[in-house]
Parts: C-alpha cells; structure tokens; sequence
C-alpha cells in the first residue's frame, strides 16, 4: 500500500508565477490536509479537505492560496503570484474515514523555492 | 485544544531508553495526546497516542500521569535513526476537526 505521495518534490517558481502542489492520499483514504513549514519554524496547519468539501481553512492565507480535492483525482494546493515568503516545504497528510481514527500520515513534501 | 509544553532539546545516548516530558496541564476530559517526530525535514511521522491509560507499540510507549495534566513518551532502546524532533500534540476527539497543532518540539539528539 502505498504512503502519501506528494508531487513535485522540488519546485522553482519566480515570483509572480503561479505554483501548483498536488497530493495523493493513501489508498481509501478520504480526508487531507495541508500544513507548510517555513524555514526555521513550526509546522502550520493551512487547510482540512475532504471529497469536494473544504472542512477546515481557517489557516490559509487570506489571499492568493486555495486548496481543492476534486472527486478524481488528486488533492491541489494552488499559489497564485508567489512571493519569497512562500517558500516554504509543504506537507499533505491523509487519514482514513472511519469515525475514531486518529493517525494522520504525511507525505515527504513538496520544497517551494520562490527566486 | 489544550497547549502543551516541551523541552526545547534533549540528548540520550544510544541504546538507553528516551524519556520525553510533555506538560498539558489545560487538557480537558475528551482531549487525547498524540505524539509524531519529524526526522530531519522529512513529513511527520505518528508515533502514538492514549486518552488516559498508558499505551505501547512496537515504536514507543505512552506513560499518562493519573491526572492527565502531563505525559512521557519512552523510546525503550534509542537508536542514532532515532535522532528528530518530537511534538507531543494535544487534540480533541475525531469529529471534533482534525487539524494537529504542532509547538516546537523537543530536539532529540542520540549520540553513540
């Protein structure tokens, strides 16, 4: 079975440009979340998102970030215009349905560079 | 969720047992303690977690105080993989939301 997958696991933006982060759950998994580690600093919970439904973006940006998880497909963490502030790696974990689970399993993250 | 705090660092040597104290002395009644590590930038990894009786796996131990106001996480037998950051994270019950809300860890460092 595989773990969370995170794709690219490096990626170079300017700034202005657009990133896009994408992240595919373990196998029957169906809830996903987004946290972002800046460097030097803690981990930050930016977003929780089931099937098509945000739960949970009360750590999101106010402006330029939105996270989708599409019926197909995988989940998106979209950067609009990028700055150097939002360099950062990214971390998406995902964690079954089941009423009472309580591990979140993490992906190896996505590093964003913002030149 | 309650607030939790750690020691920032924390040596041991390699093949005794690691004792990581979390005081969580806000926790409430339906609160659960969880503990992950995150080795050297890599994603977060679970480690463990109890409501109020201790708990084992093959990774690590969970010890609760009987008051539930603090926790210690054993690793039986450090290894130098074993070198990572600890968070002991505390969260509401399942249904409740399911963000974890990570403070800094203590810095474990396993020396041979």
């Amino acid at each position: 079975n595989a773990g969370v997958m995170q794709n690219p696991r490096h990626l170079v933006r300017r700034r202005g440009q657009e990133a896009r982060l994408r992240c595919s759950p373990m196998k029957g998994h169906s809830h996903v979340y987004w946290y972002r580690q800046l460097p030097e600093e803690g981990l930050k919970f930016m977003v929780y998102l089931q099937k098509e439904n945000i739960i949970d973006e009360s750590g999101m940006p106010k402006e330029r970030f939105s996270a989708e998880f599409p019926k197909e497909g995988p989940s998106i963490l979209r950067i609009q215009q990028v700055v150097r502030g939002d360099s950062a790696a990214y971390f998406c974990a995902s964690s079954p349905p089941r009423e009472g689970s309580h591990e979140q399993y993490f992906g190896p993250g996505t590093r964003l560079t913002v030149t | 969720d309650a607030k939790t705090t750690q020691p920032p660092s924390m040596d041991c040597a390699e093949g005794r047992a690691a004792n990581l104290p979390c005081n969580h002395s806000t926790i409430s009644g339906n609160e659960y303690v969880y503990w992950y590590r995150q080795i050297h930038s890599q994603g977060p990894q679970y480690i463990i977690h109890g409501l109020k009786n201790n708990e084992t796996n093959e990774m690590a131990s969970l010890i609760i105080t009987e008051d539930r106001k603090s926790s210690t996480l054993i690793l039986p037998h450090a290894t130098l993989r074993d070198t990572a950051v600890y968070y002991c994270i505390v969260r509401g019950a399942y249904n409740q939301g399911g963000k974890l809300i990570f403070g800094q860890g203590t810095e474990l460092s396993v020396k041979p």
